[in-house]
């Protein structure tokens, strides 16, 4: 049981570039979420789903989209890579509504130069 | 959302009790207090949660006051390893969680 994982742990990105950021989770949970992490900053929500097939913006959307195909993955895309993305980008997914505790990915560093 | 106000930074001695506040004053009745604490270079992890009456974990202790507006996280013997940032979070109907710059606690030897 890895709990939540991210792939990519690093990448560095061209401006304009694009890619996709995967959390995997086998808790089989409904819920899962995307936040971003700037310098002595908290996290602050990117897109977020709750379940399979479905997906919705959360604080800070514009930029990226998301995409739950499968129940286990939430894919995070960037189309057009900016320096202002430059961010530590975290996963997380609690096994059902918000009154339970998120269980978050070890996050991916990305650097958009 | 109701938002929270938590003091930047905070020391304590190891082997104390430390008391983190936080203030929520525009909280809603169907809002759960949660507390998560991030070590450096990490995510963050899971501390304790409440909605009304005060909460005893593993880890902390939760106490809410009675009108809400305000809840302390205790740790009860502060260790090195306590050391991070801590979060108070509100979560109401919109299953979103919205993090603040929370509390950067330092735990003296």
């Amino acid at each position: 049981n890895a709990g939540v994982t991210q792939t990519p742990k690093f990448r560095v990105l061209k401006t304009g570039q694009s890619m996709t950021l995967l959390c995997a989770q086998d808790m089989n949970h409904e819920y899962m979420y995307w936040y971003r992490q700037d310098p002595g900053m908290g996290l602050r929500l990117i897109h977020y789903s709750v379940g399979e097939g479905t997906t919705a913006k959360g604080e800070v959307p514009d930029g990226y989209n998301v995409s739950r195909l499968k129940k286990q993955n939430f894919l995070l895309g960037l189309e057009s890579a900016a320096p202002s993305q430059t961010s530590v980008y975290f996963c997380a997914s609690p096994p059902a509504a918000s009154s339970y505790e998120q269980y978050f990915g070890p996050g991916t560093r990305l650097t958009v130069t | 959302d109701a938002k929270t106000t938590q003091p930047n930074s905070m020391e304590s001695n190891e082997e104390e009790p430390v008391h983190l506040p936080c203030n929520h004053s525009t909280i809603s009745g169907t809002d759960y207090i949660h507390w998560y604490r991030q070590l450096p270079s990490q995510g963050p992890e899971y501390v304790i949660h409440g909605l009304t009456s005060n909460v005893n974990n593993r880890m902390a202790s939760l106490a809410i006051a009675e009108d809400r507006k305000s809840s302390t996280l205790i740790l009860h013997r502060a260790t090195l390893r306590d050391a991070a940032v801590y979060y108070c979070i509100l979560t109401g109907t919109g299953n979103q969680f919205y993090f603040g710059t929370g509390t950067s606690l330092t735990v003296i030897p």
